[in-house]
């Protein structure tokens, strides 16, 4: 399985866009990037997964380098409601489990 | 469409008690896996159930079991607990590899 590595914390403002960087070396072809949100005694949340290039839906983008080792997602315009832990996953097409790394707490101040 | 529905929402059991817990997948969604989450360990795969067979497991002991019916309703179970046990087991039902992923509010077992 293809461990990712993210920081560990991250403080923004409302109203900044906010981009977190997500290390993967060793993905293989066949895999997925996945990011989930959650909050405090929550369950997570999906929020984007792309393969390669640019993905974007209405609450962020994901950005995927041509190497693939590395993806960042990108919150737009961040509120108080985005304060959460944000997860980076790399899935292996041939498994529906999700392993989970230690996510990056995000903190939004007024 | 109705989410996943996770039974009960708060459990509190003995050292050395057994426990069962309950996850109502998405309907039509056969895959459904289960998680651990602690403060300090994170949230960690359990095991994973496509059409009533345990697909993957994670490294946990023997004491967690769990099991798929044939409408893929999953439930959890943990013998002879311990306070270590004490955690936010969450569900996730998908249709597939590679598709999103939902989660249910968990369960939150407290072991004393």
């Amino acid at each position: 399985l293809a461990k990712t590595t993210q920081p560990i914390s991250m403080d923004s403002y409302e109203g900044q866009e906010v981009n977190i960087t997500c290390s993967h070396n060793n993905i293989a072809t066949n895999d997925y990037i996945t990011w989930y949100q959650q909050f405090p005694s929550q369950g997570p949340r999906f929020i984007i997964q792309g393969y390669k290039t640019k993905v974007t839906n209405e609450v962020a983008s994901l950005f995927i380098p041509a190497d693939r080792k590395s993806s960042t997602l990108s919150l737009p315009r961040v509120s108080l409601s985005d304060t959460a832990v944000y997860y980076c996953l790399v899935e292996d097409t041939g498994r529906r489990a999700l392993t989970f790394g230690s996510g990056t707490r995000l903190q939004v101040q007024p | 469409k109705a989410g996943v529905t996770q039974t009960p929402r708060y459990l509190i059991k003995t050292r050395g008690q057994q426990v069962t817990l309950s996850c109502s997948p998405i309907s039509g969604h056969r895959s459904v896996s289960w998680y651990q989450q602690t403060p300090g360990q994170g949230l960690q795969f359990l095991f994973e159930y496509f059409s009533e067979t345990q697909r993957n497991k994670g490294n946990f002991p023997g004491r967690f079991s769990g099991r798929q019916f044939s409408n893929s309703r999953s439930e959890m179970n943990v013998s002879t607990l311990e306070l270590g046990d004490s955690a936010l087991y969450l569900c996730a039902s998908r249709e597939g590899a590679n598709t999103e992923a939902f989660f249910g509010q968990g369960t939150r077992l407290t072991v004393v």
